[in-house]
């Protein structure tokens, strides 16, 4: 198993431009996060899946979207990069009733 | 809403030396509490877990006992290797949910 996989490793982006940060899992999870990591704040929650087709938002939702058309793959979309969102994103999976996540390798993201 | 308070960094170490990281937290139930490590360069990985008061969870010589009282998931390892150096996030979710709320992070630096 690959586990959960993200793609890119690395981004660089201007302001205003709009990307996709690519997250998949092999191990039929049906729960799905996306958070991001800034220094001396932890991991914050941006949005979250609890099966296909379902999505909902976490602590810091703007300025992102997510859909999860398949139980495999949960991108995240940044509409207009902003500076602000310069981070690390990391994406995870779990089963439901664990508390247990998977963790991605994250994506470094750097918004000029 | 909940919360988790972790001792401030950065540590640093000798090798052998007693490590102990303090975690406390805030919650409206009763939570399960986690420590996850984040080594250089990766994404992050369960540690150890504790679902209910005076659990102990243990793994790779780090234990942590959840303490209701104290409302308290501190980490501690008795003799610490340089392979230990990573950052060290504590968390907490309601009923196993999939939703982690995380510290900030403490970073060891284990030295040889």
């Amino acid at each position: 198993n690959a586990g959960v996989t993200q793609t890119p490793k690395f981004q660089v982006l201007k302001t205003g431009q709009s990307m996709t940060l690519q997250c998949a899992q092999d191990m039929n999870h049906e729960y799905m996060s996306w958070y991001r990591q800034d220094p001396g704040m932890g991991l914050r929650l941006i949005h979250y899946s609890v099966g296909a087709g379902i999505t909902d938002q976490g602590e810091v939702p703007n300025g992102y979207n997510v859909s999860r058309s398949t139980t495999e793959d949960f991108p995240l979309r940044l509409l207009s990069a902003a500076p602000s969102q310069t981070s690390v994103y990391f994406c995870a999976s779990s089963r439901p009733g664990t508390g247990d996540q998977y963790f991605g390798p994250g994506t470094r993201l750097l918004v000029l | 809403g909940n919360s988790v308070t972790q001792m401030e960094g950065p540590v640093t170490l000798s090798e052998e030396a007693f490590l102990t990281i303090n975690c406390t937290y805030t919650a409206t139930g009763y939570p399960s509490l986690f420590w996850y490590v984040q080594y250089p360069g990766e994404g992050l990985q369960l540690l150890l877990k504790a679902t209910k008061a005076d659990d102990k969870g243990s793994n790779k010589g780090f234990e942590a006992t959840y303490r209701k009282e104290t409302t308290s998931f501190h980490l501690e390892k008795g003799s610490v290797q340089v392979s230990d150096s990573a950052v060290y996030f504590c968390a907490l979710s309601e009923n196993n949910d999939y939703k982690l709320s995380f510290g900030a992070g403490t970073t060891v630096t284990v030295r040889a």
